[in-house]
């Protein structure tokens, strides 16, 4: 089945330590999100991609940062987790051709926890 | 700007119950609505969709009708499972050519057996 997949699914890093979460699909799809999302509370858009073309949210830190080598896959860079990055975060795909009616798909998410 | 306002939860039902979740949203144009649900420990996935006005979306027992008049799009089953309870969230893609969804904030649904 084509799919949004995020690996590792649990991250474990030290405070200060720069961490690197990875998500691939294989449904072809020409825009990749990153979310990050904290217990009870909506997902909140950090950056996404529309191909090649990064877009980066207006209040997203300057610790997140984001590579997107190839259609297929996206990386989320933290370079300096504070304890307040402690979250779940997801990745999500949509293919955008014209009107914006295209439903995302999402990764299983990773927990990311900082000791 | 746009936006997506849920009731907010959790909203606890016995087995079998009727649920409604209420949704409206405010957006210029003619939006895309979604309904997706989370269950713990998982992504977000699409539950159903509604495209423009009068539009029905359905799956898995799960109804909501695009409503332009009042700006809704409520969640309704005629009858809960254990299996339901998730975080159910709304969300609205504008039509002017926005590929950045808004979603509202969620809503917790816990079913009793």
């Amino acid at each position: 089945d084509a799919m949004v997949i995020q690996n590792p699914r649990y991250q474990v890093t030290q405070f200060g330590k720069p961490v690197t979460l990875s998500c691939s699909q294989t449904l072809n799809h020409n825009v990749m999100y990153w979310y990050q999302q904290k217990s009870s509370q909506a997902p909140k858009l950090l950056f996404h991609y529309y191909d090649k073309d990064f877009n980066n949210e207006a209040d997203t830190p300057d610790n997140f940062q984001s590579r997107r080598p190839n259609t297929s896959f996206c990386f989320l860079d933290i370079r300096s987790p504070g304890l307040g990055d402690a979250a779940m975060y997801l990745c999500a795909t949509s293919r955008v051709a014209g009107a914006g009616n295209q439903p995302q798909h999402f990764g299983d998410g990773t927990r990311l926890s900082i000791l | 700007g746009d936006s997506v306002t849920q009731m907010e939860g959790p909203v606890t039902l016995s087995e079998e119950a009727f649920l409604t979740i209420n949704c409206t949203y405010t957006a210029t144009g003619y939006p895309s609505l979604f309904w997706y649900v989370q269950y713990p420990g998982e992504g977000l996935q699409l539950l159903l969709k509604a495209t423009k006005a009068d539009d029905k979306g359905s799956n898995k027992g799960f109804e909501a009708t695009y409503r332009k008049e009042t700006t809704s799009f409520h969640l309704e089953k005629g009858s809960v499972q254990v299996s339901d309870s998730a975080v159910y969230f709304c969300a609205l893609s504008d039509s002017g050519g926005s590929y950045i969804p808004t979603f509202g904030r969620g809503t917790s649904l816990i079913v009793h057996p």
